[in-house]
């Protein structure tokens, strides 16, 4: 099964508003990413939090981290049509050696 | 030069033939990933090369052999694939193998496989 899990599945808002996705996982972590994929296209790394983290800013991108709820959240401020993909959190875990799994993904539509 | 390339971006191949998806990136990266994605779903690791030494192999069938025959390239050689082996194919870099430092990886824009 995936480590991480997101919701919503799928969220559709106006441009201008902001948009908050979640994502939940199991084992303990390194640390969490966030990407963006558009349409079928491969993946735009957007933001990274280490687990001694609890919050981390990059444009209109803020990531938290609470690891005592094992759980995420990527707020994207003033959206826009162009923010329109799916969005992806990613966990490092050490399983003998490091690798990445990916969430089950949020779908955003962003209508101009 | 922070692209990762994929070649080709599309490929249809039937269940006898043999093909092979290639990447290549200059970034100095020494960590390479494949991944494989099914619409509406999230990438799945198969293969993580570390040093050009294969490290994780996500008990992936025979018929995907990895290959990296330099520090730039990775290849996956495909042979008497199944029609559900259909899918996005991702290739992706990052600067070291992942440790608890972390790293970001970079991806390539995919091979969309249809195996008929």
């Amino acid at each position: 099964s995936q480590q991480g899990e997101e919701d919503p599945q799928a969220l559709s808002i106006q441009e201008g508003e902001n948009a908050t996705m979640n994502c939940s996982y199991k084992t303990s972590i390194n640390n969490l990413q966030w990407y963006r994929q558009n349409s079928g296209r491969g993946l735009v790394h957007l933001i990274l939090i280490r687990s001694n983290e609890r919050e981390k800013h990059s444009g209109r991108l803020r990531v938290t981290l609470d690891t005592s709820k094992k759980s995420s959240s990527l707020l994207i401020t003033a959206s826009r049509a162009a923010d329109t993909a799916s969005y992806f959190c990613a966990t490092a875990i050490n399983t003998g050696g490091f690798k990445t799994i990916f969430g089950a993904g949020t779908r955003l539509f962003v209508k101009a | 030069d922070t692209e990762v390339t994929q070649t080709p971006k599309h490929l249809v191949m039937g269940m006898t033939n043999k093909k092979s998806l290639k990447c290549e990136q200059h970034m100095g990266h020494r960590a390479m990933y494949w991944y494989k994605q099914k619409a509406k779903k999230p990438p799945e690791l198969m293969f993580v090369y570390s040093y050009e030494k294969l490290s994780i192999n996500e008990s992936v069938p025979s018929r995907f052999s990895p290959e990296c025959p330099n520090s730039s390239l990775l290849n996956l050689h495909l042979h008497a694939l199944q029609p559900e082996d259909s899918a996005l194919y991702l290739c992706a870099s990052s600067q070291q193998r992942e440790g608890p430092q972390g790293r970001e990886q970079y991806f390539g824009p995919g091979t969309r496989l249809t195996v008929t």
